[in-house]
């Protein structure tokens, strides 16, 4: 089974809205970490956010949120008014506590910006 | 930034040639990786170092191997490369091994095996 599933490998938003990048996990490990990141046109890895299994509060930095729903094992990204710099590849990623060192990372979603 | 350098950025090689793929970090980090991008599968571990001379495999390891004889480098060795190799490659690390750590990446090695 798949770790990480994003089911959105394309994704359009206009600018200035808000858009939801979905992101589902299967762990079976109470202890894990929920990161997101995002990987421009020029090709870098950037960190977005993260969401320990354990916080009680949905992670927000800056634009960006996390929707954390535990019970669905979801964790959606949230990205509000957008700006055509948000155009980028955009990856989900989970770290279990019980393996440490292993990243699972989603297959990614293309979130183009339309001014 | 996190310091990482990668060495080289591109390259193209032959099939049935070595490769060694070079990654760089300036903090002393004690946690370093590397991962492949292929389309499809977002990013996939290879290997990973817990400390000089620690390393242990990931997920897609076969036909590659890892040395760290020094804290800052972590070399990625393709023995004989093969096209199904092609990819880009990156390395990654973290201070610690705790869950709530993030990884920070560097820039990618782009290789193309003919």
């Amino acid at each position: 089974a798949q770790k990480i599933t994003q089911t959105q490998p394309g994704m359009f938003v206009q600018e200035k809205e808000a858009v939801t990048l979905d992101c589902t996990y299967d762990t079976s490990d109470p202890s894990y970490g929920l990161f997101w990141y995002k990987q421009p046109s020029s090709g870098e890895m950037i960190f977005l956010i993260y969401q320990g299994s354990y916080d009680q509060q949905n992670a927000t930095e800056g634009r960006y949120s996390l929707n954390f729903q535990k019970a669905r094992k979801s964790a959606n990204l949230v990205i509000s008014a957008s700006q055509l710099g948000d155009s980028a590849m955009y990856f989900c990623a989970m770290r279990e506590g019980r393996t440490g060192n292993q990243f699972y990372f989603g297959t990614g979603t293309s979130l183009t910006v339309i001014p | 930034d996190a310091g990482i350098t990668q060495s080289p950025r591109h390259k193209v090689t032959e099939t049935g040639t070595p490769v060694t793929l070079r990654c760089h970090q300036t903090e002393n980090h004690r946690y370093m990786y590397w991962y492949r991008q292929d389309p499809g599968h977002g990013l996939r571990l290879i290997h990973y170092s817990y400390g000089v001379k620690d390393t242990d495999k990931g997920e897609v390891s076969d036909g590659y191997s890892v040395s760290r004889s020094k804290t800052e480098d972590f070399l990625l060795t393709l023995e004989s490369a093969t096209s199904s190799q092609t990819s880009v490659y990156f390395c990654a690390i973290s201070r610690t091994g705790e869950v709530e750590e993030t990884q920070y990446f560097g820039p990618g090695t782009r290789l193309l095996v003919l």
